[in-house]
């Protein structure tokens, strides 16, 4: 079994649409939760970085995270066609010098 | 740009041969990681190196080693190529309390 385990997809949607984006982990020390995007051929871009339990927001995206649950959630409201690229998962179990365990991607096309 | 640089962007080359990959940091950043990225199998973590130091070992192969030098930019060196090593290579540098920032890859094609 994977430590993080993300449905790669691919998933389309209508240009406006609310999108919600899961993860789930296994390894209950993970305590620091990314989001990265990625267009195709570039490299991953961080876009959300929480600790531990709880919702952050920063402009159209929210992330969510349960650790209860061991499940992680990326909400992008008002979805653009420039929203279409990989989304990555990413977890550790401390800060900086830690390594990051990745989800495998979801891929995700936004439709004009 | 992300203050990650990688060289080359890409790479083609045949089997059996010996490349070198390498990565500058973000100003400031002691870390240093590498992953390797194929369609199949998302991103790899390899090998991470702090401050010159090997800190963490992933599913690197033992045909690849890398090292970080004094100052700081590191280099991956892939042997004895085979075919499925073709993938994208990521370098990422990462400070205390924030997350990684990838460079833009280096694709590696093995004929």
């Amino acid at each position: 079994q994977k430590e993080v385990e993300q449905d790669p997809g691919p998933l389309s949607v209508p240009e406006g649409a609310i999108v919600s984006l899961n993860c789930t982990y296994s390894n209950s020390a993970f305590q620091y939760f990314m989001w990265y995007r990625q267009y195709s051929r570039k490299g991953p871009e961080l876009l959300m970085y929480t600790y531990s339990s709880g919702n952050k927001e920063d402009g159209r995206f929210t992330a969510q995270v349960d650790k209860s649950s061991k499940y992680i959630s990326l909400f992008i409201r008002d979805s653009q066609p420039s929203d279409s690229a990989t989304y990555l998962c990413a977890m550790s179990v401390g800060t900086g010098a830690q390594k990051l365990v990745f989800g495998q991607g979801t891929r995700l096309t936004i439709n004009p | 740009d992300s203050g990650v640089t990688q060289t080359p962007k890409h790479l083609i080359t045949a089997t059996g041969q010996r490349v070198t990959l390498r990565c500058s940091p973000r100003s400031g950043d002691l870390s240093v990681y590498w992953y390797q990225q194929s369609l199949d199998q998302g991103l790899q973590f390899l090998i991470q190196y702090y401050n010159g130091e090997e800190r963490a070992k992933g599913n690197i192969l033992e045909r690849f080693s890398a090292q970080q030098f004094p100052d700081l930019h590191s280099e991956l060196n892939l042997s004895s190529l085979e075919l499925g090593d073709s993938a994208l290579y990521f370098c990422a540098s990462s400070a205390t309390g924030d997350g990684y920032t990838f460079g833009s890859g280096t694709r590696l094609t093995v004929v």
